[in-house]
């Protein structure tokens, strides 16, 4: 049961241009979302998160919305540059009591910027 | 500032095996976690480990084990090895009460053939 869809494997931007990736979850609970960005032969790198009482963080180049109704969110990155080429996964974390914040994580897309 | 390391980078097993993966987390950091991805999958969860005890695990079964030392650092020990054990297996670190924030480490690729 994958909780956490990220439907499109792969996307491909014209450099300086908007690059959004997708997430969708199915389970309610998720009150925590983040953004992890990969490169290869290194591990994820935490790039931005948002908490279910919010529908917009934002931070430099990147933005993430949060759709809770839709069970939806998106990261937008503009404008994008060619450092920006990786797989970028979408994770989500049930109730952020103590001990029970393992990530769940969807499968990834992978963006490349063209120059 | 040292970030999360593992060892080894890479390591091939046969079948029956067992293995055990190594893993310094972030300084600082005194919660573990360990993950399972396999090639075009995200992460998996595999389990937990804080003050030296399984804090929670995933859907692994018991031939997956862990262990965390007083220094934070832990292992991943694989018993009985499968061809599906197959994959890149992460450590994350992160603060007790920070869990839902992880950094990871460069993962350890692990074939069995």
């Amino acid at each position: 049961d994958q909780q956490v869809k990220q439907n499109s494997p792969s996307l491909s931007v014209q450099e300086g241009r908007i690059s959004i990736l997708n997430c969708d979850y199915t389970n309610s609970m998720f009150d925590y979302f983040l953004w992890y960005k990969k490169y290869p032969a290194e591990g994820p790198t935490f790039l931005i998160s948002i908490s279910s009482i919010k529908d917009k963080n934002e931070d430099g180049r990147f933005t993430v919305f949060l759709n809770k109704s839709a069970k939806h969110l998106s990261l937008h990155i503009v404008p994008s540059q060619p450092g920006d080429s990786a797989v970028y996964f979408c994770a989500a974390s049930l109730d952020l009591n103590f001990g029970n914040e393992k990530l769940t994580f969807g499968t990834g897309t992978r963006l490349t910027i063209i120059p | 500032d040292a970030g999360v390391t593992q060892s080894p980078t890479h390591l091939i097993k046969t079948r029956g095996q067992q293995v055990t993966l190594r893993c310094s987390p972030k300084s600082g950091h005194d919660t573990v976690s360990w993950y399972q991805q396999a090639l075009g999958q995200g992460p998996q969860f595999i389990f937990q480990y804080y003050e030296e005890e399984e804090r929670q695990r995933g859907n692994f079964p018991d031939r997956f084990s862990g262990h965390q030392f007083p220094n934070y650092s832990s292992e991943l020990n694989v018993n009985a090895l499968l061809l599906g054990d197959s994959a890149l297996y992460l450590c994350a670190s992160s603060f007790a009460d920070r869990t839902y924030e992880q950094y990871f480490g460069p993962g350890t690729r692990l074939t069995v053939t």
